[in-house]
């Protein structure tokens, strides 16, 4: 059974700074990888989707990145702003007909 | 830019009551989700749907949960007679084509059981 364990579970870093998210996942036969940004009594949005076949993804600031021979996918915020400042979920996707999967998210705090 | 549309934001019900979650998918999309996050701990799937029938359901969607798409916009939870434990937010999601693309979340339900 697929298990995704994200770490942190939470950080606070000043305004300005480059961090890393982390997220690992137990079965690396995955479809596809996901990061989602929520804000407090908020939905999910969807940040970056990296398919198996792909090493990264970016959109503006972020870059995410997939090692799925190790299990892992971390998330780089360049430039963190105060903005920035909400959870961030890793989900995956198993190449069988199985569900998202989640991990319970990293709580980024950035200080002005 | 389109959205996923749920109602209402916050319900409170007693225990043993029925409630329905309503959600507005995004219109052009064809796969329907509906996933819960209990306080504190991680999202988690119940349902989801395709061509007007389930394609996936998890441990926790039993008999005491329902979906229904009964027009062609709205796609509904119906949690027949509720438990304490049914306490979360429940969020629908949707996505465009098929089971690996990007999913739009809604801004989800907020459900006490009392």
């Amino acid at each position: 059974k697929q298990e995704v364990t994200q770490i942190p579970a939470a950080l606070s870093v000043p305004e300005g700074e480059n961090l890393v998210l982390n997220c690992s996942f137990t079965d690396s036969a995955i479809y596809n990888l996901q990061w989602f940004r929520q804000d407090p009594g908020k939905g999910l949005t969807s940040l970056l989707l990296i398919q198996s076949s792909q090493r990264e993804q970016t959109s503006g600031r972020l870059n995410a990145s997939l090692d799925k021979s190790s299990g892992r996918s971390t998330l780089y915020i360049a430039a963190s702003q105060p903005g920035d400042s909400a959870t961030y979920l890793c989900a995956v996707l198993d190449s069988g007909n199985t569900p998202l999967v989640f991990g319970k998210g990293t709580r980024l705090s950035v200080i002005a | 830019e389109p959205e996923v549309t749920q109602t209402p934001s916050h319900q409170v019900t007693q225990m043993g009551q029925e409630v329905i979650l309503r959600c507005v998918p995004i219109s052009n999309h064809l796969y329907f989700y509906w996933y819960r996050q209990i306080l504190g701990q991680k999202v988690e799937f119940l349902v989801s749907f395709y061509n007007n029938e389930i394609s996936e359901k998890s441990e926790i969607f039993d008999d005491q949960f329902s979906v229904e798409r009964p027009d062609g916009s709205n796609f509904t939870l119906k949690i027949r007679s509720t438990k304490l434990e049914d306490s979360a937010m429940y969020f629908c999601a949707s996505s465009e084509w098929e089971r690996g693309e990007k999913l739009f979340f809604g801004s989800g339900t907020q459900l006490s059981v009392l």
